[in-house]
């Protein structure tokens, strides 16, 4: 089992704002990324650290981190928003990574 | 932009070898570190591994320590990742991913399109 836990699934009625969330106690002492995966499309970075977006990535993307939990925060959910999301940080020895086991969201 | 390509799907026999590929471009190769991530169908993401190409310094995820090898050469920008005898609990796709880090943050900002693997008999 992974050292970053996530919900397996969370819905968000289109227009709405949604969080999505992963905990593990290594978050206590890394940051995390968080990445976007589409049906049959690569993984994508969408945040990184407290709240850093990458070019490209729209600003309905935040994150925020608290004592062992770190979360993805979709303002105003977009049809194509639907994908599965992974948080991934590094593990407790510090010289590996890995990732959440993901959370399929579902726009309504 | 950034390019990571990856080489194209295998269908291989259990028991074979195989190494599959993946080139980066416009960027300096040899300063970054590339991981390797499988997913297996239907399943999540899974950190294999990384390597600096700079010097080829590897580590190695305890799930996948000894099972698979990644390998790097920097004078054509490419990473390897490669098996000495395929089990079809190998089937997956395997993607490559530039790894940055910023602030001391680990971050996977680029990434190939993905090798699918199928072992099968």
């Amino acid at each position: 089992s992974s050292e970053l836990t996530q919900d397996p699934a969370v819905s968000v009625t289109l227009g709405q704002t949604v969080r999505i969330t992963c905990q593990g106690d290594t978050l206590r002492r890394f940051y995390a990324s968080w990445y976007q995966q589409r049906p049959g499309q690569a993984p994508v970075l969408v945040i990184y650290g407290k709240n850093y977006r990458p070019s490209g990535i729209p600003d309905r993307f935040s994150g925020s981190t608290s004592g062992n939990a770190t979360s993805l925060t979709l303002t105003g959910a977009q049809a194509e928003d639907e994908a599965d999301y992974y948080c991934h940080s590094r593990d407790s020895s510090g010289n590996h990574e890995v990732f959440g086991g993901g959370t399929k969201l579902t726009v309504l | 932009e950034v390019q990571l390509v990856q080489s194209g799907t295998e269908v291989k026999k259990p028991g074979e070898s195989l190494r599959i590929s993946c080139q980066g471009s416009k960027y300096t190769f040899s300063k970054y570190w590339i991981a390797w991530v499988r997913q297996m169908p239907g399943k999540g993401l899974e950190w294999m591994g990384i390597i600096y190409p700079g010097d080829s310094k590897t580590r190695y995820s305890p799930s996948f320590q000894g099972q698979v090898t990644i390998s790097a050469d920097k004078s054509i920008t490419t990473a390897y990742l490669q098996w000495s005898s395929l089990k079809a609990s190998d089937t997956a796709m395997y993607y490559c991913a530039r790894r940055s880090v910023h602030d001391d943050i680990s971050l996977l900002d680029y990434w190939g399109q993905g090798t699918l693997v199928t072992v099968s008999s």
